[in-house]
């Protein structure tokens, strides 16, 4: 069980928008960045988000990220079809001193 | 382009000893933390562990701790990871990832990885 709490899924139609939630708590995301990876099948994960709220080049501006607090979120708009992918979100943890990922979010489109 | 390499996986009996390793290339290795990441059949990515750039400091999840070990050689642009008494719940494929200058950044390159199997 992930000390990160993610939905299991979430879903909409091409063009529509998703968004993912993370929660935590204060010696995780309060204290530390958040990251957001995308896993798609049979390929490796993929940083998607950094620090928070900062996309790495390549990763378009429908992808937005946030945090406030003990929680943290991932939006995706314009959903396409090449979204279909497991979403995670992660950050090191100062009490247990571990990285931690979430649970997951599968999205489809 | 920032490449990383995993190798030794297979299929091993519980109990036993495997030796996973990840070729680097592409950036400057000894300056990065290195991580292990894995995901077992059907379920969501797990870290593992991760060592600092200079090999002074290393952290483990708590299911590996005192089983698995993981070093690197800045010579030879490789991090390891010496997995003993493995178990059937430690299968899953095995991917290597570099991390930033500190154990709590992301990881911003992965690699393919590498499948280990544990079973009688």
């Amino acid at each position: 069980q992930s000390v990160l709490t993610q939905p299991p899924s979430a879903s909409g139609t091409p063009g529509q928008s998703v968004t993912i939630s993370c929660s935590g708590t204060r010696s995780n995301i309060e204290a530390n960045y958040v990251y957001w990876y995308q896993h798609l099948p049979d390929s490796a994960p993929r940083l998607l988000i950094y620090k928070n709220d900062q996309r790495p080049s390549g990763v378009p501006d429908r992808v937005s990220a946030s945090k406030s607090g003990t929680s943290a979120s991932l939006a995706i708009s314009g959903l396409r079809s090449e979204d279909e992918a497991d979403y995670y979100c992660s950050a090191w943890d100062d009490n247990l001193s571990v990285y931690i990922f979430g649970p997951g979010t599968k999205v489809t489109v | 382009q920032e490449h990383l390499g995993e190798s030794g996986g297979g299929v091993v009996q519980p109990g036993e000893s495997l030796r996973l390793s990840c070729a680097a290339s592409g950036f400057v290795f000894s300056s990065y933390t290195m991580h292990w990441v894995r995901q077992a059949p059907g379920r969501g990515l797990e870290w593992v562990a991760v060592v600092s750039h200079d090999e002074k400091s290393t952290f483990y999840a708590d299911s590996v701790r005192g089983r698995f070990t993981i070093s690197r050689d800045n010579a030879r642009d490789t991090v390891h990871l010496q997995m003993n008494g493995v178990r059937p719940d430690d299968t899953a494929l095995y991917y290597c990832a570099r991390g930033g200058g500190l154990p709590r950044g992301g990881l911003p390159t992965w690699g393919q990885g590498t499948l280990v199997i544990v079973s009688s």
